[in-house]
């Protein structure tokens, strides 16, 4: 299983663009990278997932580089609701097998007026 | 946009009894997952389950923990005889084959 690693806090005011970069320099060629998001006493939402390049959807964009090594998720303007922790996941995705997610210790994100 | 949904919200049970968790994947889901969180720790896998029968389970899920799908809708996570340790956020999951997986906002387990 790919080990992630990514920043345990980050700070910003809102309306800016926040870039949190996840490290996972064991992936395998058949992993995906996914991003969730967690509040405080809620399940973790699934936010975006890619395997290569760049996919953007209507909340964020995911940028992974060629050697796929690590990967980063951009989301535009935050806003004060965007305050929560955000985990990186790496693993197999197209197999129909368990596909259990393995969560890290995530970045927890505080937006300040 | 389907959700998965989890009852009760918040339950309390005394040490030794048993409980149930109760969880409504989301309808044309095929795999299901329980996870715990621990206060202000991990998200830890506890058991994948797909085909009516289990696919992974991990280290915590021991005999005391038992899942079912007793009907086509309804997905149970069973914990025979309580301990301090289980108290926790419990969540469920599911997905549809080739699809990221879905949570509901979980149970709040409280062992007196």
């Amino acid at each position: 299983l790919a080990k992630t690693t990514q920043p345990i806090s980050m700070d910003s005011y809102e309306g800016q663009e926040v870039n949190i970069t996840c490290s996972h320099n064991n992936i395998a060629t058949n992993d995906y990278i996914t991003w969730y998001q967690q509040f405080p006493s809620q399940g973790p939402r699934f936010i975006i997932q890619g395997y290569k390049t760049k996919v953007t959807n209507e909340v964020a964009s995911l940028f992974i580089p060629a050697d796929r090594k690590s990967s980063t998720l951009s989301l535009p303007r935050v806003s004060l609701s965007d305050t929560a922790v955000y985990y990186c996941l790496v693993g197999g995705w197209g197999q129909t097998g368990a596909n259990n997610l393995f969560f890290g210790t995530g970045t927890r994100l505080t937006v300040i007026p | 946009e389907p959700e998965v949904t989890q009852t009760p919200s918040h339950q309390v049970t005394q040490m030794g009894q048993e409980v149930i968790l109760r969880c409504v994947p989301i309808s044309n889901h095929l795999y299901f997952y329980w996870y715990r969180q621990i206060l202000g720790q991990k998200v830890e896998f506890l058991v994948s389950f797909y085909n009516n029968e289990i696919s992974e389970k991990s280290e915590i899920f021991d005999d005391q923990f038992s899942v079912e799908r007793p009907d086509g809708s309804n997905f149970t996570l069973k914990i025979r005889s309580t301990k301090l340790e289980d108290s926790a956020m419990y969540f469920c999951a599911s997905r549809h084959t080739n699809q990221p997986q879905h949570f509901g906002d979980g149970t709040r387990l409280s062992i007196l």
